[in-house]
């Protein structure tokens, strides 16, 4: 069966680093999405990962280890709109997203 | 308009109404999809339409009818409907996936809150 496990809730100080962490099994592999969604709104796109290795973004960054079936989403010098779900979504051999239930993101002063 | 809009952004129908969910995009996209997403739970994806064609039904009750119209409009036809099919559905669009270029992220629209009484 395909399967996403992610941590369901993480904290972390504003300024700080934090990693987000994604496992995942599913039906072929065509890439791996990662989006942010904050409360009461709808997701939005951050990045996504085909190769493995790291992808940097500014402040964030996703990196992907296919044969692990692992990524993680590493969001550094946290800032307090950084409060979200973050929700990891490999996309299966029927190019569909697979999704995981998301990690909530507490940022605290 | 830009983006995706969705409407209505809030919906309370008792278990014998009829209603529909309606989604536009103005992005020019080829594919468009409709999730269910509940509390604490993943992301549920209900159909996607590809070029119009209904390609993914992913075991969702008949109570739930997806129409496509034309790339650019997705309904959601609701009737008697049960109250656990309250949660938040989004509409989202995105260029269709094919072989060799499955990157197409998807645009996701600000949703309907439904609440089936």
């Amino acid at each position: 069966g395909q399967n996403i496990d992610q941590p369901t809730e993480m904290t972390a100080t504003e300024g700080a680093i934090v990693q987000i962490n994604c496992t995942y099994q599913t039906s072929g592999f065509n890439g791996l999405f990662w989006y942010q969604q904050h409360a009461g709104e709808a997701p939005t796109f951050l990045s996504y990962n085909v190769l493995d290795g790291l992808e940097e973004k500014g402040r964030f960054s996703s990196f992907l280890s296919r044969s692990k079936g692992y990524s993680y989403l590493l969001l550094k010098e946290l800032q307090m709109k950084d409060s979200a779900s973050y929700l990891c979504a490999p996309m299966d051999s029927n190019y569909q997203l697979i999704w995981g239930a998301g990690t909530k993101l507490i940022i605290k002063p | 308009e830009t983006g995706v809009t969705q409407t209505p952004r809030h919906l309370v129908m008792g278990m014998t109404n009829k209603k529909s969910l309606k989604c536009e995009q103005h992005l020019g996209h080829n594919a468009m999809y409709w999730y269910k997403q509940s509390a604490k739970k993943p992301l549920e994806l209900m159909f996607v339409y590809n070029f119009k064609e209904q390609t993914e039904n992913n075991s969702v009750p008949s109570r739930f009818s997806p129409e496509c119209p034309n790339s650019s409009h997705l309904f959601l036809h609701l009737h008697t409907l049960q109250p656990e099919d309250s949660a938040l559905y989004l509409c989202a669009s995105s260029q269709a996936s094919i072989a060799g270029d499955p990157y197409n992220e998807q645009f996701f629209g600000p949703g309907t809150r439904l609440t089936v009484l």
